[in-house]
C-alpha cells in the first residue's frame, strides 16, 4: 500500500522563524512528489519535484527531494502570518495506466505575530 | 487559476436522501477527480475519470457513484446519504493524468448530512 507521511502534524512558530516540514513516502513506481498549500479553501500547487538533490525555490519557500532516502522537505524562511496554512505533500502512484495522487495528512503551520 | 467550479458550495441534507455534486471545468482536461477531506484523514480519492464515460474507483468509493457524459462535467452522487459522508468534497483536474501532471483543485463543497 502506498504511503505518504508528513511530520510534524502541527507546528506553531513566530513571525521571522524558519521552518522545515517533512514528507516521507513509500510509493509504487515513484516518479514525482508534489507540495500544496491549503488555507481555508482549496489546495494550491507549490512545487513538483522529480529529481533528487535539485532544489526548487519560490520566494521564501524552497523544497528538495532525496530519492535515496525517500523523503522531501519544504523550507519556509522568514515566516509571515500569511504562511499559516496546512501544507500537503502528495505522490502519484501508478494504478495500471492511470496515475492517482496519494496525499499525506498535512502539516498545520501557525505563524504568530 | 484553473477554471474549475463546484456546485453547490454548501449543502445540508438528511440521512437517506440522494445528493449530487457537480464539478465543471473550462480547461478541457482529460482527467477529473473527486476527493473528500476529513480531519485526521487528509484528502482521500473517491472516484476519478480518465475520459468521457471512463471512470474508476479510488480508495473510498463505497456509497458513491460518478458519471461523466461530457468532458467538462463530472458528477458525484451519494445514493443514500449517511452522516459519515459529512465532509468537504473537492474536485480536481489534470491534463493527462501523467506522473508529471499537476492536479488543480476546485473550491470545494461542504456537505452536512443530518
Amino acid at each position: 500500500e502506498d504511503k505518504v507521511v508528513q511530520s510534524p502534524l502541527s507546528l506553531v512558530v513566530h513571525e521571522g522563524d524558519t521552518v522545515t516540514l517533512n514528507c516521507s513516502y513509500e510509493v509504487t513506481n515513484f516518479r514525482s512528489l508534489l507540495w500544496y498549500k491549503q488555507e481555508k479553501k482549496a489546495p494550491t500547487f507549490l512545487f513538483m519535484l522529480t529529481s533528487s538533490g535539485i532544489e526548487k525555490k519560490s520566494g521564501r519557500l524552497s523544497s528538495i527531494l532525496d530519492k535515496k532516502e525517500l523523503f522531501s522537505i519544504l523550507n519556509i524562511t522568514a515566516t509571515q502570518t500569511g504562511d499559516s496554512a496546512v501544507y500537503l505533500c502528495a505522490a502519484p502512484n501508478s494504478g495500471g495506466s492511470n496515475y492517482k495522487l496519494t496525499f499525506g495528512k498535512g502539516t498545520l503551520l501557525t505563524v504568530n505575530p | 487559476d484553473a477554471g474549475i467550479t463546484q456546485s453547490p458550495r454548501h449543502k445540508v441534507t438528511e440521512t437517506g436522501t440522494p445528493v449530487t455534486l457537480r464539478c465543471h471545468q473550462t480547461e478541457n482536461h482529460r482527467y477529473m477527480y473527486w476527493y473528500r477531506q476529513d480531519p485526521g484523514h487528509g484528502l482521500r480519492l473517491i472516484h476519478y475519470s480518465y475520459g468521457v464515460k471512463d471512470t474508476d474507483k479510488g480508495e473510498v468509493s463505497d456509497g458513491y457513484s460518478v458519471s461523466r457524459s461530457k468532458t467538462e462535467d463530472f458528477l458525484l452522487t451519494l445514493e443514500s446519504a449517511t452522516s459519515s459522508q459529512t465532509s468537504v468534497y473537492f474536485c480536481a483536474i489534470s491534463p493527462s493524468g501523467g506522473y508529471t501532471d499537476t492536479q488543480y483543485f476546485g473550491p470545494g463543497t461542504r456537505l452536512t448530512v443530518l
